[in-house]
């Protein structure tokens, strides 16, 4: 079954440093994508970066980098130049490509617990 | 601009009573998702509809009922089965889901459901 891990409940990164959110996940699947989501306190989930299972190249998207270990199962995310608007939920989620009934639909998004990014002005 | 509208914000009930969260989206999305977030928790799925008229149970189906008579409407119905309704609630979209597992959800603002 897949599975979706993020081991720190809060983090603290100091503005203009970089800091790097962890995520590991499991599956079975061959063909899978990785999505990081941010979620401010007014709670709207904003979709940040996505990772498929067979792309070469680790994702960027601006500020935005995923360090894509496919063979360690691990997808961080990674905030270059923290900025204090960065303070937010951070998820980590992953959809496998068949559903877990085998039929050729997608599976279901699955996310993490979440780690909580404050930035230090 | 296309996008997820949930109404109504906040929503306060007594227990006992039965609910229902309604979910908007422009987009043309063919699948639909109803999420539940406990503070400081992820996201766990409780319905999801690939389809017009098909839906399937998500993890924490029990208490819940949903329908999807358009393609644009995903109405959830908090039952009074359910036992710990507080929490807040996130609907969501994503084009047609068959192959296409690149594709991410895009999110509504979300409903806070309080029962007392």
């Amino acid at each position: 079954a897949q599975k979706i891990t993020q081991t720190q409940p809060g983090m603290f990164v100091q503005e203009k440093e970089a800091v790097t959110l962890d995520c590991t996940y499991d599956t079975s699947d061959p063909s899978y994508g990785l999505f990081w989501y941010k979620q401010p306190s007014s709670g709207e989930m904003i979709f940040l970066i996505y990772q498929g299972s067979y792309d070469q190249q680790n994702a960027t998207e601006g500020r935005y980098s995923l360090n894509f270990q496919k063979a360690r199962k691990s997808a961080n995310l990674v905030i270059s130049a923290s900025q204090l608007g960065d303070s937010a939920m951070y998820f980590c989620a992953m959809r496998e490509a068949r559903s877990s009934h085998g039929s050729s639909n997608t599976g279901k998004l699955i996310f993490g617990q979440g780690t909580t990014l404050q930035v230090k002005p | 601009d296309g996008g997820i509208t949930q109404s109504p914000k906040y929503l306060f009930r007594k227990e006992g009573q039965n609910v229902t969260l309604s979910c908007e989206q422009n987009l043309n999305h063919d699948a639909m998702y109803w999420y539940r977030q406990d503070p400081g928790q992820g996201l766990r799925l409780i319905y999801y509809s690939q389809i017009v008229n098909d839906f399937q149970k998500g993890d924490i189906a029990e208490g819940y009922s949903v329908s999807r008579e358009k393609k644009e409407s995903f109405p959830l119905t908090v039952t009074s089965a359910q036992k710990n309704p507080t929490a807040f609630y996130l609907c969501a979209s994503s084009i047609t889901p068959q192959g296409r597992y690149n594709s991410p959800l895009h999110f509504g603002n979300g409903t806070r459901l309080t029962v007392t």
